[in-house]
């Protein structure tokens, strides 16, 4: 199985602040990476597919990058809607399967 | 407008059984994939379950052999069938749609609480 680490678990951040999160996966898995933000009580949101791709509507101040085995979600000036639990997600079609990262709480510095 | 409304969830004892099911309008279940995601308390996301567009369906190892989603097309529903539930089931179950290998639209969830 391809696994995904995702960092870091929690990152306490300042409105204003530009802020990363990485996924490493154990092997190449293309494109094929998903960003998600969830709040508490309430289902995930897409952000960004392919590793790069903004869903539509979704603020410009996010987004996606890498390949194969490193990908980042960058949110570059923090607001205060942002502070949520962010989490990647990838595909495998060996499998196949849907794996999500562990996720990532931006918490408020 | 899509939406996607689960329902179903309960208490239940261990051993025991669960349908759930996901009521889909806005889309054709049969023109996405469809797929149960869940979510224990506090806990991050894990993948259940998908059925293709053309009807191939896969789950995850830890609920293989157990639990079995299927799809109803006249009515646009798709079900998760839930056998021989332990504690570690205990979640929100997500019913979701995917255009291909993301999940693009959520529905609000349904707790299950597999206790005795």
């Amino acid at each position: 199985d391809i696994q995904m680490t995702q960092s870091p678990s929690t990152l306490s951040a300042s409105v204003g602040d530009r802020v990363t999160i990485t996924c490493r996966s154990s092997q190449i898995i293309a494109n094929w990476l998903a960003w998600y933000q969830q709040k508490p009580g309430k289902a995930p949101k897409l952000l960004i597919y392919e590793a790069s791709t903004l869903k539509s509507g979704v603020p410009s101040r996010f987004s996606g990058s890498g390949s194969g085995t490193e990908f980042t979600l960058t949110i570059s000036s923090l607001q205060p809607d942002d502070f949520a639990t962010y989490y990647c997600q990838k595909y495998d079609s060996s499998s196949p399967s849907y794996t999500f990262g562990q996720g990532t709480k931006v918490e408020i510095k | 407008d899509v939406q996607l409304v689960e329902s179903g969830g309960g208490l239940v004892q261990p051993g025991g059984s669960l349908r759930l099911s996901c009521a889909v309008s806005g889309f054709t279940v049969t023109n996405y994939y469809m797929s149960w995601v869940r979510q224990a308390p506090g806990t991050g996301l894990e993948w259940v379950s998908i059925i293709y567009s053309g009807g191939t369906t896969y789950s995850a190892d830890s609920v293989k052999g157990r639990f079995t989603i299927s799809r109803d097309t006249s009515e646009n529903i798709v079900y998760l069938q839930m056998n021989s539930l332990r504690a570690e089931d205990t979640a929100i179950y997500y019913c979701a749609r995917l255009p291909g290998t993301y999940f693009d639209s959520w529905g609000l969830g349904t707790l299950v609480t597999v206790s005795s």
